[in-house]
């Protein structure tokens, strides 16, 4: 089955760590996508990569790292400088960088500061 | 970034009932995406529309891209209990994508 995983599901870290994400697709997709959800909020973009080797910041990117050293995988780094945490978090990727392209989204990672 | 302003943020209505919700927004877009969300879950897609004046339906779902560009809405007829969810829009212009607050929907058997 095709689609896009995310693991774990649920992530307990202590104030002062870092703690990677893991999100993985088997859908050939060019772009990928991290996103943080908040309560009452929209999605906001953290980071961004439209080819292997390369990506980009979005809104929110302080105090997050990435890589895309494979087309398939694109790991997020939540790093102790991210001042609150504590959120939800979506993977997604789309097959091109077009706009007739729709995002599909990963099952999501929780994570929880301790 | 800007988000989109999405409307209402939440409803609670009976089993049967029709429910309409909207996105407005300054900006323009060439690509408007509805998804559902269940609890704990990522966003699943709905329906996407690409062009201005677009009518597209799925199922009991029915939703429209605005003329100008700058709104759609999403129609869900004859509600059933599994309707349940937060319904996101997104606009889409080339990479940039921005998303409502989302709909939190409520069906009462």
């Amino acid at each position: 089955d095709g689609g896009i995983t995310q693991s774990p599901k649920y992530l307990f870290r202590k104030e002062g760590q870092n703690v990677t994400l893991s999100c993985e697709q088997n859908l050939n997709h060019d772009a990928m996508y991290w996103y943080r959800q908040d309560p009452g909020q929209g999605l906001r973009l953290i980071y961004y990569s439209q080819i292997v080797n390369d990506f980009q910041k979005g809104d929110i990117a302080e105090g997050y790292s990435v890589s895309r050293e494979k087309k398939e995988s694109f790991p997020l780094t939540v790093t102790s400088a991210q001042k609150n945490p504590t959120a939800f978090y979506l993977c997604a990727s789309k097959v091109g960088t077009g706009p007739a392209n729709e995002q599909f989204f990963g099952p999501g990672t929780r994570l929880t500061v301790l | 970034g800007q988000q989109l302003n999405q409307s209402p943020q939440s409803m609670f209505i009976q089993e049967g009932e029709d429910v309409s919700m909207n996105c407005t927004s300054s900006s323009i877009f060439n690509t408007w995406l509805w998804y559902k969300q269940d609890p704990g879950e990522g966003p699943v897609l709905l329906i996407a529309l690409y062009k201005a004046g677009e009518l597209t339906s799925n199922g009991r779902l029915t939703a429209q891209f605005g003329i100008t560009r700058k709104d759609s809405f999403l129609n869900i007829s004859a509600s059933i209990p599994s309707d349940v969810g937060i319904y996101f829009c997104a606009g889409q212009w080339n990479n940039d994508m921005r998303f409502g607050a989302g709909t939190r929907l409520t069906v009462k058997p």
